[in-house]
């Protein structure tokens, strides 16, 4: 079955600091993997997928097939990064939905 | 970027009445959306997967009759909750896919007295 799983659910950094959210997957077919952050009182949007090979506000995400992990890094975190971040996985295949992990809270500390 | 749009944002009802949720993408056509519940400091769990013209396929352990799925257009899909409890209060939230990524409406909260 198709799961996603974030072992953290908070995540404290002071600012400048490295911050990495894991996130593993377990999929039996080629899943896309994606981050979504949630901003206070804002709405789920997306940060960034593998598929993109991206970086976004500074971060990125290696999909790593062998550890199924997709572990959103940035190598200096800022105030403004505070938020809650969701790993996520969607079907390439039939209703193309998407699972969500338990959600990881970032807190970037001045 | 897509845009997903849902109305009402928040509603307050009475145990027993029915409540309608409705989630449009305003710039793109989807034949799919997706229906979502979240609780309070949880995740998103996904509810049904509404289909354009056909029936909604609904997740295990989601009652059908209870959450009423319309997608009458390939704008337009709406979710009713049937004789609402307070246990059915919640943040429902909608998404639709735009080219390969999902994009989300504001959600809404539903409070049912």
């Amino acid at each position: 079955a198709q799961r996603v799983t974030q072992p953290e659910k908070l995540l404290s950094v002071f600012k400048g600091a490295p911050v990495e959210l894991k996130c593993n997957y377990s999929y039996s077919g080629s899943p896309e993997l994606f981050w979504y952050v949630q901003y206070s009182r804002q709405r789920l949007q997306l940060l960034l997928r593998h598929i993109s090979r991206e970086s976004i506000k500074g971060f990125t995400a290696d999909l790593n097939k062998g550890e199924t992990s997709f572990h959103l890094k940035k190598p200096f975190a800022q105030e403004e990064d505070s938020a809650m971040y969701y790993c996520a996985l969607s079907e390439n295949t039939g209703g193309f939905k998407t699972i969500f992990g338990a959600g990881t809270r970032l807190f970037v500390k001045a | 970027g897509a845009v997903v749009s849902q109305h009402p944002s928040w509603v307050i009802c009475k145990s027993g009445t029915s409540v309608k949720i409705e989630c449009r993408s305003l710039d793109f056509q989807a034949t799919t959306m997706f229906w979502y519940r979240q609780f309070p400091k949880q995740s998103l769990m996904l509810m049904a997967t509404s289909n354009e013209g056909s029936k909604a396929t609904y997740e295990q352990g989601v009652e059908k009759d209870k959450f009423l799925i319309n997608h009458a257009s390939l704008t337009l899909s709406t979710l009713t909750v049937t004789s609402a409890h307070p246990e059915d209060s919640s943040f429902y939230i909608c998404s639709a896919r735009n080219r390969g990524s999902a994009f989300f409406g504001q959600g809404t909260r539903l409070t049912v007295v």
